[in-house]
């Protein structure tokens, strides 16, 4: 069955560094998001990305968030300047339309921000 | 705005008895509703699904859900727990928007399951 790949499945951070996380959509998904769950809290949406460009953003996306679909095939999310509180899981999904079809998770990559 | 109500962060079964996992969602129009479970250091994987049609959705591992458009809910239920049902369980909601849903996400309930 195919899979949402994420890269790396930990990763630890100086606060103030620049962290890039990786993804590998379902390759016919259309529809890209990143989700991210602080320890102990519910699962937030963050941004979503249809052609080439971002859809739907949350007030957790800031400045110090963007992301890119640099080659056709990988999904990133990059935070410029790392905070204490961006600490926790980063889930990224795709999805092959509307939400009809559901949307498939990868297994997230777990950042530690010290 | 679009919100997921789950009632009870815990819920503790023994081994064959029956899951009821609750869910109540908010929207202005019928939603897209959906269950995910996350076994621990995993990721979230669909459970089931509801996007129109019947109102009692079967999922996998003889996980079901109905929808139930009066009382705003949709409930998760398994009629014999098994000791690897033991996960967290996420309720969620999205609109019916032409593209771009975004999931917006209950609280989570853990299940236990005792032998």
């Amino acid at each position: 069955e195919p899979e949402v790949t994420q890269t790396p499945s930990h990763q630890v951070t100086q606060m103030g560094q620049e962290v890039i996380l990786r993804c590998v959509p379902i390759s016919n998904h259309l529809y890209f998001y990143w989700y991210r769950q602080i320890l102990g809290q519910k699962v937030e949406f963050l941004v979503s990305f249809y052609n080439n460009e971002i859809s739907e953003k949350s007030e957790i996306f800031d400045d110090q968030f963007s992301v890119e679909r640099p080659d056709g095939s990988n999904f990133t999310l990059k935070i410029r300047s790392t905070k204490l509180e961006d600490s926790a899981m980063y889930f990224c999904a795709s999805s092959e339309g509307t939400g009809a079809y559901g949307y498939t998770f990868g297994s997230g990559t777990r950042l530690t921000v010290v | 705005a679009q919100s997921v109500t789950q009632l009870g962060s815990h819920v503790s079964v023994s081994e064959g008895a029956l899951v009821l996992l609750r869910c109540n969602y908010s929207s202005s129009v019928p939603p897209y509703l959906f269950w995910y479970v996350q076994y621990p250091n995993q990721g979230l994987q669909l459970l089931l699904k509801y996007t129109s049609a019947a109102t009692l959705v079967k999922g996998i591992n003889d996980f079901e859900a109905e929808f139930k458009k009066s009382e705003t809910s949709f409930h998760l239920t398994k009629p014999s727990a098994h000791m690897s049902d033991a996960a967290e369980y996420f309720c969620a909601v999205s609109d019916r928007r032409e593209y771009g849903n975004k999931l917006v996400f209950g609280a989570g309930t853990i299940l236990r399951v005792k032998s």
